[in-house]
């Protein structure tokens, strides 16, 4: 149990193109969602929280309208890296959290989303 | 106050050793201390996590000790495998309110046969 996808696994796009990628709970309802980006050898940096039907909360520091995030469904978010730059290329990672009995402190993460824009 | 202190960046273990890992934290308002392993291109997993009302906790080979009163925490890897080569996060968290994850530097531990 407590599964969590993430699509697509790997991106290439272009300078100024858009993206979106996918976060889903599999066996479960997430109510609160987390975005995380991860630069090679080091920890993984919050982005931003998301619960379902609600607005994302960023972290500071993390442009809002250049990553939108939607929480649509209690299992599915989405992260859409809008004009996308070579300094966007990072490691995407989503994680979930609820519904499941005696887990409302456990987040489960998503295998990630390796994004390359040339 | 947010900090989690994580030691060592990279440890070398010999197969069958004993792997341990440190990590402190300030904010007495942490709650909930989860470690998660990861290998490379991958998304980090939960290994094993640990409340502050116990001081000890164990699944398999892997092991949580918590001094509550040093506010440090860490994790034992038991007969150390070379599938046991990742890296691993320490972490801490409130569980009241704002529940997000405060995340250590990470540790590289390799397992050498």
């Amino acid at each position: 149990g407590a599964v969590v996808s993430q699509h697509p696994s790997w991106v290439i796009c272009k300078s100024g193109t858009s993206v979106k990628i996918e976060c889903r709970s599999l066996d479960f309802q997430a109510t609160t969602m987390f975005w995380y980006r991860q630069f090679p050898k080091q920890s993984l940096m919050l982005m931003a929280t998301s619960n379902e039907g609600s607005k994302a909360t960023y972290e500071q520091g993390v442009e809002k309208d250049k990553f939108l995030i939607n929480h649509a469904s209690l299992t599915l978010s989405t992260l859409t890296v809008t004009s996308a730059h070579p300094e966007d290329s990072s490691f995407y990672i989503c994680s979930a959290r609820g519904g499941l009995a005696g887990s409302r402190y456990e987040q489960y993460f998503g295998p990630g989303t390796r994004l390359t824009v040339t | 106050q947010q900090q989690v202190k994580q030691s060592p960046q990279s440890l070398i273990v010999q197969k069958g050793g004993i792997s341990i890992i440190n990590c402190a934290y300030e904010n007495t308002a942490f709650d909930y201390f989860p470690w998660y392993q990861q290998f490379p291109g991958k998304g980090p997993a939960l290994l094993i996590a640990i409340r502050p009302d116990v001081s000890e906790k164990k699944e398999g080979r892997f092991t949580i000790s918590f001094n509550k009163s040093a506010k440090q925490f860490s994790l034992h890897i038991m007969d150390s495998q070379p599938g046991d080569s990742a890296t691993y996060f320490c972490a801490a968290s409130t569980g009241f309110g704002n529940e997000k994850l405060t995340f250590g530097t990470g540790t590289r531990l390799t397992i050498i046969p």
